[in-house]
């Protein structure tokens, strides 16, 4: 089973909507990191925030926010007033705290957004 | 720069060929891995290693070793190419520190064709 789902595919918006890219994880840790990363046309990726299993306070980032809720094992990614240059790959991944399988990180499929003008 | 450096950006290679992608940090950082990037697939890691001297296998290891002599370098060793193995491969290394400290850094990537 798949440690990490990104049950959206693709994603279309036109400029300044917003998006919620969705995250949905699963662990037995009571420890472990939740991260999401941007990978634009150019390929490499891009770190964009890691949050710990404790810390379920939601982050805002300018127009990037998050809503970590381990109720519903959910890490959702929301872009507000989106534009052309956010347009990329978004990868959603888990970290667990283990001895297995400490240090690996489990990566969801990804969701390609496009931002058209 | 700090960080991790792969080698090369490009490559291409015949059916049953070999090479080494180089995978190289200056971090310090004891846990070093590698990963692949296929279409609607994600990142799947290959190997992985927590010191010199120390490897393991991943999700999908069959095809590649790896070793790992010093704390700096990591590579990963294609012995007998496949088209199978066409794909974009990500070195990454992992800070061993908690809170704010924890986190990965990535290569800036090999995207590797196999004919």
């Amino acid at each position: 089973a798949q440690k990490v789902t990104q049950a959206q595919t693709e994603i279309s918006v036109v400029e300044k909507e917003d998006v919620t890219l969705d995250c949905v994880y699963e662990t037995r840790d009571t420890t472990y990191y939740l991260f999401w990363y941007k990978q634009p046309p150019s390929g490499e990726l891009v770190f964009l925030i890691r949050r710990n299993s404790f810390d379920e306070q939601n982050e805002i980032s300018g127009r990037y926010s998050w809503n970590f809720q381990k109720s519903t094992s959910s890490f959702n990614f929301t872009i507000t007033a989106s534009q052309v240059v956010d347009s990329a790959v978004y990868f959603c991944a888990l970290s667990e705290d283990r001895g297995s399988t400490l240090g690996r990180l489990y990566f969801g499929r990804g969701t390609q957004l496009t931002v058209w003008p | 720069n700090a960080g991790v450096t792969q080698t090369p950006k490009f490559q291409v290679l015949k059916t049953g060929q070999s090479m080494t992608l180089q995978c190289a940090q200056d971090m310090n950082h004891e846990y070093m891995s590698w990963y692949r990037q296929d279409p609607g697939m994600g990142l799947r890691l290959i190997h992985y290693s927590v010191g010199a001297g120390i490897t393991d296998q991943g999700e999908v290891p069959n095809g590649y070793n790896v070793s790992r002599s010093t704390t700096e370098d990591f590579p990963l060793r294609l012995l007998s190419a496949a088209p199978s193995q066409t794909s974009v491969y990500f070195c990454a290394s992992r800070s061993e520190g908690q809170g704010l400290d924890y986190g990965y850094t990535f290569g800036s990537g090999t995207r590797l064709t196999v004919v």
